[in-house]
């Protein structure tokens, strides 16, 4: 009965180069969304996806930054020529269909990202 | 910017004393809170959540009170325990959308 799996758990990388941080929901769930948080604050919504369409994403930064959830495998968040601002913690958090208007989230333990 | 914040941004207690955390609202909209708990390293967890058609609603040691007149909401912990230090976030649904909004959080610390 596994929960909401995140990888990689810490990320580094040098500032130009790609991160790709993926998100498995909890079993039967098949809304996702990404949060980002910055040390010593809270989360900030990037994006929420169904299987296979982007539902929101008002919270992503139009450049350099993409979601997806394809029909098979896990959510992917992508972000490319990354720079320092984007060092911080992304988490991943699930829903179940049945119970997404509830607005209860499961999330991830999360990946940290940091560039150098 | 994000319409829900916090009276405080830190919060010291004595194991076994009970703990107040507020969190105010700017969204009338909102008809869905939730209270997450955050520990060192980890995700969040949720703790209690509560609709805007209540006023108050209990858990096990925690009790969230929703005021929607002044927009506020808070949670409070009895019998505060360690393991109970963590940073607390409140977070809301604002009617019609599917994300939650979250605020920038309270560090609690519980002393022995």
């Amino acid at each position: 009965n596994a929960g909401v799996m995140q990888n990689p758990r810490h990320l580094v990388r040098r500032r130009g180069q790609e991160a790709r941080l993926r998100c498995s929901p909890m079993k039967g769930h098949s809304h996702v969304y990404w949060y980002r948080q910055l040390p010593e604050e809270g989360l900030k919504f990037m994006v929420y996806l169904q299987k296979e369409n982007i539902i929101d994403e008002s919270g992503m930064p139009k450049e350099r930054f993409s979601a997806e959830f394809p029909k098979e495998g896990p959510s992917i968040l992508r972000i490319q020529q990354v720079v320092r601002g984007d060092s911080a913690a992304y988490f991943c958090a699930s829903s179940p269909e049945a119970d997404a208007n509830t607005g209860e989230l499961f999330f991830g333990e999360g990946s940290r990202l940091t560039v150098l | 910017g994000e319409s829900v914040g916090l009276h405080l941004p830190t919060l010291s207690v004595q194991e076994g004393d009970n703990s107040i955390i507020n969190c105010a609202y700017s969204n009338s909209a909102s008809d869905y809170f939730i209270w997450y708990k955050q520990e060192s390293g980890k995700g969040p967890q949720f703790i209690i959540d509560i609709r805007s058609n209540m006023d108050k609603r209990q858990g096990q040691r925690v009790t969230v009170l929703l005021n929607k007149t002044v927009k506020h909401l808070s949670l409070q912990i009895a019998a505060t325990q360690p393991g109970d230090s963590a940073v607390y976030f409140c977070a809301e649904n604002q009617g019609g959308s599917e994300k939650l909004v979250f605020g920038k959080g309270t560090k609690l610390t519980v002393n022995p």
